[in-house]
């Protein structure tokens, strides 16, 4: 069957850097998206990796790893604002969106 | 593995004719599903919130009379798009808001692609 996992909870410093891992099982590969998505709001997009390798966009970056089927999202310099569930999301070879249940993230002054 | 469900995956039509999309919880059942809408890369757009044995909530700019929302049961809300027009092809992506649990969790369905020829 088709697989998103990525932790539950995650707890970081103001000001830290934290990795949010996602591993994912499915069938055919047509890129990861990462949203955040704050209690109450649509999930905002972050970025989307279709190949192998980091991006980089501010203060988040996003890496994809396809043999290893491992991506994280890495987020620098945090803010109190960042506190927020991050989804991973992975679309498949019918262009169907298979969502991991999303990393509640607590930023601690 | 999936605990959201939606129904059709791809939908195909002719421009002026209505589409129902239906969204199902399949492990749970869903007082609250939402609606959204998502064009490529780009954010999801919520577009209504969908409570069981009441009137759905729209968002601003959002026709509700285009946009037919129908939340029957608990494990069923339906879409239906009305006298579709080609600017209506999008990505369409129900959610449902789990509340049995310790923690509230919302879970996404997999996304309806609709083109409108």
């Amino acid at each position: 069957g088709q697989n998103i996992d990525q932790p539950t909870e995650m707890t970081a410093t103001e000001g830290a850097i934290v990795q949010i891992n996602c591993t994912y099982q499915t069938s055919g590969f047509n890129g990861l998206f990462w949203y955040q998505q704050h209690a109450g709001e649509a999930p905002t997009f972050l970025s989307y990796n279709v190949l192998d390798g980091l991006e980089e966009k501010g203060r988040f970056s996003s890496f994809l790893s396809r043999s290893k089927g491992y991506s994280y999202l890495l987020l620098k310099e945090l803010q109190m604002k960042d506190s927020a569930s991050y989804l991973c999301a992975v679309m498949d070879s019918n262009y169907q969106l298979i969502w991991g249940a999303g990393t509640k993230l607590i930023i601690k002054p | 593995g999936a605990v959201v469900s939606q129904h059709p995956s791809w939908v195909i039509c002719k421009s002026g004719t209505s589409v129902k999309i239906e969204c199902r919880s399949l492990d749970f059942q869903a007082t609250t599903m939402f609606w959204y809408r998502q064009f490529p890369k780009q954010s999801l757009m919520l577009m209504a919130t969908s409570n069981e044995g009441s009137k759905a909530t729209y968002e601003q700019g959002v026709e509700k009379d285009k946009f037919l929302i129908n939340h029957a049961s608990l494990t069923l809300s339906t879409l239906t798009v009305t006298s579709a027009h080609p600017e209506d092809s999008s990505f369409y992506i129900c959610s449902a808001r789990d509340q049995t649990g310790e923690r509230e969790t919302q879970y996404f369905g997999p996304g309806t692609r609709l083109l409108v020829l």
